[in-house]
């Protein structure tokens, strides 16, 4: 069973640029959910998606944007980007997460997008 | 709301030397816990995770954690590290219910010296 996959690896943008990233989780995993790491702030969540809807949503600006698609994959939009927003981005897929019910709470990651900013 | 605390940032062992990676947390409702380990330049790996069944958990890589309610504690240990245990690792809790988000502590990157 192929793990989630994260494209791409590696982005260098300009200050001001808006970006996407990319996410396909697990076959059968239907959660998604997004984490920003930093050396500063260290690990934080984004936002979850489940069945294409948002379920939760962290301390983030209005910048960060995304979304889910029919087959699960998801995308991770940051609009006007800052310094501040260079960072490894990453993904985790949930089989059956709680936010919707189940019980399964065993999150896997995928090796993450790693941004700069410029 | 959730947290959790990892004493140490850094921690130094020998080769087959016991590893002791503490973490504590603090959480209104019973809490799931995990440990992840993450390699430079990669994601993150479950080593093991509590989820209300034994408080001593065994993980991969011969790692395994106990869960301390009393103590609000859930301590990662290895009886002899290896040189390919240098990583960093990472405490989560999740507030279980509907809640499924992650929240992280600040990590311990673990040196392993000859």
């Amino acid at each position: 069973k192929a793990g989630v996959t994260q494209t791409p690896r590696y982005l260098i943008k300009t200050r001001g640029q808006q970006v996407t990233l990319s996410c396909s989780p697990i076959s059968g995993h239907r959660s998604v959910s997004w984490y920003q790491q930093t050396p500063g702030q260290g690990l934080q969540f984004l936002f979850e998606y489940f069945s294409e809807t948002q379920r939760n949503k962290g301390n983030f600006p209005g910048r960060f944007s995304g979304r889910q698609f029919s087959n699960s994959r998801s995308e991770m939009n940051v609009s006007t980007l800052e310094l501040g927003d260079s960072a490894l981005y990453l993904c985790a897929s949930q089989q059956n997460p709680p936010s919707t019910g189940g019980m399964n709470t065993e999150a896997f990651f995928g090796q993450g997008t790693r941004l700069t900013v410029v | 709301a959730q947290s959790v605390t990892q004493l140490g940032s850094h921690v130094s062992v020998s080769e087959g030397a016991l590893v002791l990676l503490r973490c504590n947390y603090s959480s209104s409702v019973p809490p799931y816990l995990f440990w992840y380990v993450q390699y430079p330049n990669q994601g993150l790996q479950l080593l093991l995770k509590y989820t209300s069944a034994a408080t001593l958990v065994k993980g991969i890589n011969g790692f395994e954690a106990e869960f301390k309610k009393s103590e609000t504690s859930f301590h990662l240990t290895k009886p002899s590290a290896h040189m390919s245990d240098a990583a960093e690792y990472f405490c989560a809790v999740s507030g279980g219910g509907t809640a499924s988000k992650l929240t992280f502590g600040t990590g311990t990157r673990l040196q392993v010296t000859l």
